[in-house]
């Protein structure tokens, strides 16, 4: 199976426009999480999902707004993006909430000039 | 505030025993996890402690102390395959992860 998969690997993006980041999972986990990875900080959660319908703000939500209409999807968009969010974002789910490990996809590495 | 304290970078020999601490402080515990980072690539589970005492895995073994709020990871007969960022997670309060920056662990034949 391919488990969690993003798109895209990569992004230049310039400043004040929008992008939607893509991540699917065919793992039927109830839970998705979006996280963002800078050099020398641990990872961040910016936004969760515990099931379909529901979403909640991590630590660093700004700027940032997700959606999830279904189980397998959990995009992630920007709506006028600025260089403070260039950094590499990784999407995760779980099975459950409370007591599940957490398995990651590959990675989008966004450059915001 | 919650905090998660690992070392930044290590260096270890080729077959060698490496330990990696952490220790933490968060509002609530409901779990600990070591993740596995090689550059470039997304984290991968390696092992999670709730209660305290060792897990063994094969080469790689976890400890948890709940009352120090101290976990270690121990690497034995490493591999130039172990070459990667080590990160340690806990489980708040709000079973939100909270992750240390991670340790990079380098390995040198």
């Amino acid at each position: 199976t391919a488990g969690i998969t993003q798109a895209p690997t990569s992004q230049i993006l310039a400043a004040g426009r929008s992008m939607t980041l893509r991540c699917t999972q065919d793992m039927r986990h109830n839970a998705m999480y979006w996280y963002r990875q800078d050099l020398g900080l641990g990872l961040r959660l910016i936004h969760y999902s515990n099931t379909a319908g529901t979403t909640g703000k991590g630590e660093v939500p700004d700027g940032y707004s997700v959606s999830r209409a279904n189980t397998d999807d959990f995009p992630l968009t920007l709506a006028s993006a600025v260089p403070s969010q260039t950094s590499v974002y990784f999407c995760a789910s779980s099975e459950g909430q409370t007591t599940d490990t957490q398995y990651f996809g590959p990675g989008t590495r966004l450059t915001v000039l | 505030g919650q905090n998660i304290d690992q070392p930044t970078e290590m260096t270890a020999t080729e077959g060698a025993i490496v330990q990696i601490n952490c220790t933490y402080q968060t509002s609530g515990f409901n779990g600990l996890f070591w993740y596995q980072q090689h550059a470039g690539e997304a984290p991968t589970f390696l092992s999670y402690n709730v209660l305290d005492g060792l897990e063994e895995k094969g080469r790689f073994s976890s400890f948890l102390s709940r009352s120090k709020g101290y976990s270690y990871l121990l690497l034995k007969e490493l591999q130039m395959k172990d070459s990667a960022s080590y990160l340690c997670a806990v489980r708040d309060s709000n079973y939100q992860l909270i992750w240390g920056a991670g340790t990079k662990l380098i390995i040198k034949p």
